[in-house]
């Protein structure tokens, strides 16, 4: 059975530093790992997606890559912002047409 | 184009009580989902739908059943509400393996 860690659960950090959260899923047998991003009451925006045969993809600020064999996959937020505080969840899909989620990274920059 | 959308936002039961919840969707996904939130156990699958008049389920099916009579229509019934059942729910959609799901915005249903 899949099983998605994201560690830590929380992070505090100065506006201006650069973020790194982490995914880690026990069965690298995956069609593709998605990012997302939730803010406080609402409902979960995709940041990024990165399909299984690459290694990075890239938006913005947002940088994720994925390392299948290691199972785990990072975000970086460059330069983060008062508005990059919210609670970020990875997600694996793999057989079964069903993903499977982490349990998040609340993450609060400071201004 | 509305995405995903959810009825209603919010809704108060009481032990006992029945009600469904909509997700509809105008983007023409074959896949949906509803998902629920609980603080501490991250977003569960409850049951998902391959294709119109398809329903399977997921990791928590117990006291939920589910209809998609209709393509864009993806129902998510609760026969006898239990105080267990409060929570945030969530319907997404999906097209494909290359793709990215899609989430409506959720439903806070609360049972006292």
């Amino acid at each position: 059975k899949q099983e998605v860690t994201q560690i830590p659960a929380a992070l505090s950090v100065p506006e201006g530093e650069n973020l790194v959260l982490n995914c880690s899923f026990t069965d690298s047998a995956i069609y593709n790992l998605q990012w997302f991003r939730q803010d406080p009451g609402k409902g979960l925006t995709s940041l990024l997606l990165i399909q299984s045969s690459q290694r990075e993809q890239t938006s913005g600020r947002l940088n994720a890559s994925l390392d299948k064999s290691s199972g785990r996959s990072t975000l970086y937020i460059a330069a983060s912002q008062p508005g990059d505080s919210a609670t970020y969840l990875c997600a694996v899909k793999a057989a079964g047409n069903k993903l499977t989620f982490g349990g998040g990274t609340r993450v609060l920059v400071k201004p | 184009n509305a995405g995903v959308t959810q009825t209603p936002k919010f809704r108060v039961l009481k032990t006992g009580q029945s009600m469904t919840l909509l997700c509809a969707q105008d983007m023409n996904h074959e896949y949906m989902y509803w998902y629920r939130q609980d603080p501490g156990m991250g977003l569960r699958l409850i049951h998902y739908s391959v294709g119109e008049g398809t329903t399977a389920k997921g990791e928590v099916p117990d006291g939920y059943n589910v209809s998609r009579l209709k393509k864009q229509n993806f129902l998510l019934g609760l026969e006898s509400a239990a105080p267990s059942q409060t929570s945030v729910y969530f319907c997404a959609t999906w097209t494909g393996e290359l793709y990215e799901q899609y989430f409506g915005p959720g439903t806070r249903l609360t049972v006292t």
